[in-house]
Order: C-alpha cells, then structure tokens, then sequence
C-alpha cells in the first residue's frame, strides 16, 4: 500500500486544465522533493516533473508542477490527446527510507 | 545517447531465484552524478522501487523487499544485476532497470530520468 495518494482517475476535454493531486506527509513531501512520471500505454515511465516543480528538457510548458506542505499537485493545461496516460508522483520518504511511488492516475481525454 | 536494456528469463518458478541483468549502452556506469536501479510494476498496478546501486557497489534497498534482495554492478561489462530469492506469484511484474541521480539539497531529491523498456517475469510453477 502507497504511502503517496492520488486520484485513481480523472478526465477533461481536448484544451481544458486537469489537475491531480498527490497527498503524502511530513516524511516524505513534507521534507522532501515531487517527481512526477508520465506511463503512456506499454510503455515505460518518463520523467515530467522533478524537484517539485521543473520540467526536463523537452516536457512541454503544459506540464506544471507544485508542492505545498504534505501534498502536491500537477497540472495539465491545453489538454491533448496524447496526454491519455498513467501519471504516477513520487518522493523519498525519510522514515521508510525508500524512494515511493503514488498509486497513480489515469488521465482520460474526452 | 544513453540506453538501458534488461534481460533475463521471462519465466521463473516459485521459491526459486529471478534473475535480470541490465546492460548500459552509449554511456558509462562509472558516472559520478548517477545511481542506477530496479523497478517493477505488476499487471495493472502501479510502481514500485526495488533497490539502486552506486559504480562503487554501494547498494540501498526497498525495507520491504531488502530480505531477498540483492543488486550488483560489473564495470567491466558496463551492467548491473537484480537478484530476487524465494519468488511467488506476487513477484509477477514488469521489471524496469533505470538511471537516476540522488542527493541532498534542502530535501533528498531523486529523479529517474532515463528507463530501459522492461521485461515482463512470471512466476508459476
């Protein structure tokens, strides 16, 4: 069982914003950094978000990410098709001493 | 570009020993700045890490899983192991090998930025 909580799904429509949250605690969010991962369909994760808020080389300004006390979130705007995936957060959390994943949430586009 | 690519058996029988091998290609191991480690996704669940490994052979495991787990790393061959004991049923997943920095900077910050494709173990008798 995750110690990172999220939404098992949520949808929009083609350019509406979607938002996930990820809910955690002190030893994890609360004191550490958010990384988001993207899993399209038979594939493997890729990195969206990292330090909570940064997005790699090549993620488009779509993606956002942010982090206040014990929970994060990210958003997506200008919703596409190809944004119908998985999306996972994650952190290191100091009392189990292990990096955690979130349960995950399906993103659908209507 | 740097690549990661698992192998191993795609079958493995209860109680016995999953072995994978992950082999690092257009880059080295040996990088200072990188760790490298095992994740594994059972059908139609989500993530979970199962260890890293420094090249020095420093090795941090998930408190869950740590009893039967074991990460190598071989320079040499540019690759690094995942050994698994006393597997069930419950081991089945997808296995991902990948690259991932690690440190402290007003918070551990540890990003997995680069993953092989993953290979799918079953384990049944």
């Amino acid at each position: 069982q995750s110690v990172l909580t999220q939404p098992p799904s949520a949808s929009g429509t083609p350019g509406q914003r979607v938002t996930i949250s990820c809910s955690g605690s002190s030893s994890n969010i609360g004191s550490n950094y958010v990384y988001w991962y993207q899993q399209l369909p038979g594939t493997a994760p890729k990195l969206l978000i990292y330090r909570s808020n940064q997005r790699p080389s090549g993620v488009p300004d779509r993606f956002s990410g942010s982090k206040s006390g014990t929970s994060a979130s990210l958003a997506i705007s200008g919703l596409r098709s190809e944004d119908e995936a998985d999306y996972y957060c994650a952190a290191w959390d100091d009392s189990l001493s292990g990096y955690v994943f979130g349960t995950g949430t399906k993103v659908t586009v209507l | 570009q740097l690549q990661l690519q698992e192998s191993g058996p795609g079958l493995v029988k209860p109680s016995e020993t999953l072995s994978l091998t992950c082999t690092v290609s257009g880059g080295s191991i040996s990088s200072s700045s990188y760790y490298w480690g095992w994740i594994r996704q059972p059908p139609g669940k989500g993530l979970e890490w199962i260890g890293s490994i420094y090249y020095s052979g420093s090795t941090y495991y998930n408190p869950s899983l740590k009893s039967r787990v074991t990460i190598s790393v071989d320079t040499s061959k540019n690759q690094f192991s995942l050994k698994l004991s006393s597997v069930t049923a419950a081991d089945t997943a997808v296995y991902y090998c990948a690259r991932h920095s690690w440190g402290y900077s007003s918070g551990w910050y540890v990003a997995f930025d680069i993953w092989g494709q993953g290979t799918m173990v079953t384990v049944s008798s």
